[in-house]
């Protein structure tokens, strides 16, 4: 198993251009969401979804688009690139969010940086 | 809602010292208590985890125990060494609601570890 996957590692773009990052999941998990890191804030939640086709909104949304047309892939839009959001961006997976004993597999990040 | 606060780094150690890194929570229910890992340039690794009161988590020598009457996870290490200069995350898990299955993430601690 390849485990949770996000592409590209790193990207530059400029103000006001748009972008979808990547993830997939080769675990069959149900459960996938979106977090950014920034320095001193922890990991923030962007967009989660429960299963294919079913997707919501987490702390951060605004500015974020996603979809999950498959239980594997789960892209992030970035509509209208900003400089707010340079950061680094994590995708994990997990069974279930109603597995008791479940646990979130992370994948290594994606770095944006928005000129 | 559902929250953690984590003690604010750096923490700068000597290998062999003894490590603390404290870990309090908000929630309501019963949530699952978690510690997760960021080596440089990498994402995320769970390095222990307690999903009810008085659970000891354990793993690589590290310890962190769900104390309910204090709403507390700290994490123990006895006897640090180089390689585990990291940064530490302390993450709960909603059990219930609306936010079933989301983590809350602390702001994360960064552990240096020097010979």
């Amino acid at each position: 198993n390849a485990g949770v996957t996000q592409t590209p590692k790193f990207q530059v773009l400029k103000t006001g251009q748009s972008m979808t990052l990547q993830c997939a999941q080769d675990m069959n998990h149900e459960y996938m969401s979106w977090y950014r890191q920034d320095p001193g804030m922890g990991l923030r939640l962007i967009h989660y979804s429960v299963g294919a086709g079913i997707t919501d909104q987490g702390e951060v949304p605004n500015g974020y688009n996603v979809s999950r047309s498959t239980t594997e892939d789960f892209p992030l839009r970035l509509l209208s690139a900003a400089p707010s959001q340079t950061s680094v961006y994590f995708c994990a997976s997990s069974y279930s969010p109603g597995r008791y004993q479940e646990t979130q597999y992370f994948g290594p990040g994606t770095r944006l940086l928005v000129l | 809602g559902d929250s953690v606060t984590q003690m604010e780094g750096p923490v700068t150690l000597s290998e062999e010292a003894f490590l603390t890194i404290n870990c309090t929570y908000t929630a309501t229910g019963y949530p699952s208590l978690f510690w997760y890992v960021q080596y440089p340039g990498e994402g995320l690794q769970l390095l222990l985890k307690a999903t009810k009161a008085d659970d000891k988590g354990s793993n690589k020598g590290f310890e962190a125990t769900y104390r309910k009457e204090t709403t507390s996870f700290h994490l123990e290490k006895g006897s640090v060494q180089v390689s585990d200069s990291a940064v530490y995350f302390c993450a709960l898990r909603a059990d219930r609601g609306s936010t079933l299955g989301r983590l809350y993430f602390g702001r994360g601690t960064q552990l240096t570890v020097w010979p």
